[in-house]
């Protein structure tokens, strides 16, 4: 079975701090995908990243990056120099052949609060 | 990124009465869809699969015949609460891989929220 752990459920930081937001997961597939969506409080979910288990290059975009490390079955994105309009919901979520192709699995969701 | 919209954005109804939600891709076209329902402060969790041309795939414990899929057309997929409970007042999304390729980023749509009185 796929799962992903979000172990923060809320982070509260003062604008300009980096944060980082962990995700670990579980899957049995040899080829699996991993995102990262936000979900502001309009409810829409954005997506950010994409990455693929066979690609293990970091990647940066602007203020965000993300750490994927096999090893330790953990996909976390910092964003630097945060910014009130980076509050929201962000969800890490894993995608493979167990679930059946496009399926996803989220994980809980960490709670963003950055505050002037 | 690709573009996927959902009507009504928001409905409020009373007990016993059935909803429809429609899920659009607006450029481009989905052989499949994805339902999900996202309770206040809780993660996503995948209702069904709607496929075009053919019955829909529901995940376990998930009752079909309340929660009606109709994959109309490569760009329209419908959900119908039939004889909707308050239980059922959440926040549905629609999903959409950009392709039939295997693990496509999926696009989501912007929701719709009901609430059943």
């Amino acid at each position: 079975a796929q799962k992903v752990t979000q172990a923060q459920t809320e982070i509260s930081v003062v604008e300009k701090e980096d944060v980082t937001l962990d995700c670990v997961y579980e899957t049995r597939d040899t080829t699996y995908y991993l995102f990262w969506y936000k979900q502001p409080p309009s409810g829409e979910l954005v997506f950010l990243i994409r990455r693929n288990s066979f690609d293990e290059q970091n990647e940066i975009s602007g203020r965000y990056s993300w750490n994927f490390q096999k090893s330790t079955s953990s996909f976390n994105f910092t964003i630097t120099a945060s910014q009130v309009v980076d509050s929201a919901v962000y969800f890490c979520a894993l995608g493979g052949l167990t679930g059946g192709g496009n399926k996803l699995t989220f994980g809980t969701g960490t709670q963003l609060k950055v505050e002037l | 990124g690709a573009v996927v919209s959902q009507h009504p954005s928001r409905v409020i109804c009373k007990s016993g009465t059935s909803v429809k939600i429609e899920c659009r891709s607006l450029d481009f076209q989905a052989t499949t869809m994805f339902w999900y329902r996202q309770f206040p402060k809780q993660s996503l969790m995948l209702m069904a699969t709607s496929n075009e041309g053919s019955k829909a795939t529901y995940e376990q414990g998930v009752e079909k015949d309340k929660f009606l899929i109709n994959h109309a057309s490569l760009t329209l997929s419908t959900l119908t609460v039939t004889s909707a409970h308050p239980e059922d007042s959440s926040f549905y999304i629609c999903s959409a891989p950009t392709s039939g390729g295997l693990q496509e980023t999926q696009y989501f749509g912007p929701g719709t929220r009901l609430l059943v009185l």
